[in-house]
């Protein structure tokens, strides 16, 4: 499965849009975008996820590269209740079976 | 609807001595994984299992075994804990699918002294 590289940490005003960008330039053509994130010291939670198109959910928007060496998750309205680590995973489509979690982003929701 | 449970929530060991954590999935998932999170860390995979009766190796898989006899079960083993298997385990289960995404449970916090 790809690399992917994200910043350590990010900061975001309430009620502003928290982008979180991810960087997967080894990503092949079968391979999935997914986030998750963890709040506190919780299971991680799932997100959302693409491959080609970018994608919207009740929760997050993923808007992925034409080249797919890139994506960010963006967070319309951040809250206190956002604050978290965001993982960002590549996984091979349909033999793919190991998640790969990495360090994450540490984003803080500042009042 | 129970979701993904483990047992034991908390758990102090002596170095050299063993225990099993158990974790239990009532959504007939197929595939099961152990991680652990050390502080600090992000999640690193010990061990999945795509199926009764199979399992596999993740990044991190010395010093634990595991065993998936039922589909609702995957036990991971700490035959000799020592102190650097101090950490925070999380059992994770997902569907057959190209879409399927992991469900966690609320993790297992072990202290190996």
């Amino acid at each position: 499965d790809a690399k992917t590289t994200q910043p350590t940490s990010m900061d975001c005003a309430e009620g502003r849009a928290a982008n979180l960008p991810c960087n997967h330039s080894t990503i092949s053509g079968n391979e999935y975008v997914y986030w998750y994130r963890q709040i506190h010291s919780q299971g991680p939670q799932y997100i959302i996820h693409g491959l080609k198109n970018n994608e919207t959910n009740e929760m997050a928007s993923l808007i992925i590269t034409e080249d797919r060496k890139s994506s960010t998750l963006i967070l319309p309205h951040a809250t206190l209740r956002d604050t978290a680590v965001y993982y960002c995973i590549v996984r091979v489509a349909y033999t793919g079976n190991q998640f790969y979690f990495g360090t994450g982003t540490s984003l803080t929701v500042i009042p | 609807n129970a979701g993904v449970t483990q047992t034991p929530k908390f758990r102090v060991l002596k170095t050299g001595q063993s225990m099993t954590l158990l974790c239990a999935q009532d959504m007939n998932h197929e595939y099961m994984y152990w991680y652990r999170q050390d502080p600090g860390m992000g999640l690193r995979l010990i061990h999945y299992s795509v199926g009764e009766g199979t399992t596999a190796k993740g990044e991190v898989p010395d010093g634990y075994n595991v065993s998936r006899l039922k589909k609702q079960n995957f036990l991971l083993g700490l035959e000799s804990a020592a102190p650097s298997q101090t950490s925070v385990y999380f059992c994770a289960s997902r569907r057959t699918g190209n879409t399927g995404e992991l469900f966690f449970g609320e993790g297992s916090r072990l202290t190996v002294l």
